[in-house]
């Protein structure tokens, strides 16, 4: 079936690296622009960035641009996040999510993953 | 980016409606029909109800509607169950290319 799985989060400390990871299943990955969301704990959903199916545009929320890159592997169907300089205020649940509509994209999101946690805490 | 505003809370008994408003900018809702919203349950993913401001996606109850007017989008459902009780999320399309959400609406059944 249709389907996201996130990896990659963990605590890290203010300052490190992390790096996401999305694999997806059950459709044609690389007809679809792919999305990252996060929600901190308690919060709302606040979008972090968007990859186009093709990986030709690539845009971010101005709190991570920067410091967080967004790549896909089509020849792998996996998705990433790599985050870089992380802050505490990056501590959130991080969803990868796929654009509703192939190629086009409509920036709305019908497939989520299960979310992965990442902490930022010394 | 601001965030879009949303009502903090609503509540409505079984069988009746509500709405959800979802206030932008003509730089967001009001420049685009890509007008999203989404409901969601404690400690879940959220589910996309409705998108283009107002298509549901296959197998979502056609008791969940959308709509727009101006720089406000608007979310009715009808018929209130008590499995609608959840937190519901509008998202828009900017002018920057990116994607800005709202704070959240919290829907409470009586």
């Amino acid at each position: 079936q249709v389907q996201l799985v996130e990896s990659g989060g963990g605590v890290v400390q203010p300052g490190r690296s992390l790096r996401l990871s999305c694999a997806a299943s059950g459709f044609t990955f690389s007809n679809y622009g792919m999305h990252w969301v996060r929600q901190a704990p308690g919060k709302g959903l606040e979008w972090v960035a968007i990859i186009w199916y093709d990986g030709s545009h690539k845009y971010y929320a101005d709190s991570v641009k920067g410091r967080f890159t967004i790549s896909r592997d089509n020849s792998k169907n996996t998705l990433y996040l790599q985050m870089n300089s992380l802050r505490a205020e990056d501590t959130a649940v991080y969803y990868c999510a796929r654009d509703v509509v192939a190629v086009a994209g409509h920036d709305a999101f019908d497939i989520w993953g299960q979310g992965t946690l990442v902490t930022v805490s010394s | 980016q601001s965030a879009l505003t949303q009502p903090a809370s609503v509540s409505g008994s079984p069988g009746q409606s509500i709405t959800i408003s979802c206030t932008g900018t003509s730089s967001d809702v009001g420049g685009y029909k890509y007008v999203s919203w989404y409901q969601q349950h404690p400690g879940k993913a959220p589910k996309l109800m409705v998108y283009d401001v107002t298509n549901r996606p296959s197998g979502v109850s056609n008791r969940f509607s959308g709509s727009k007017s101006g720089n406000t989008a608007s979310l009715t459902i009808s018929g209130l169950q008590a499995e609608d009780e959840a937190d519901y999320y509008c998202s828009s399309y900017t002018s920057s290319s990116t994607v800005v959400f709202g704070g959240g609406t919290k829907l409470t059944v009586l």
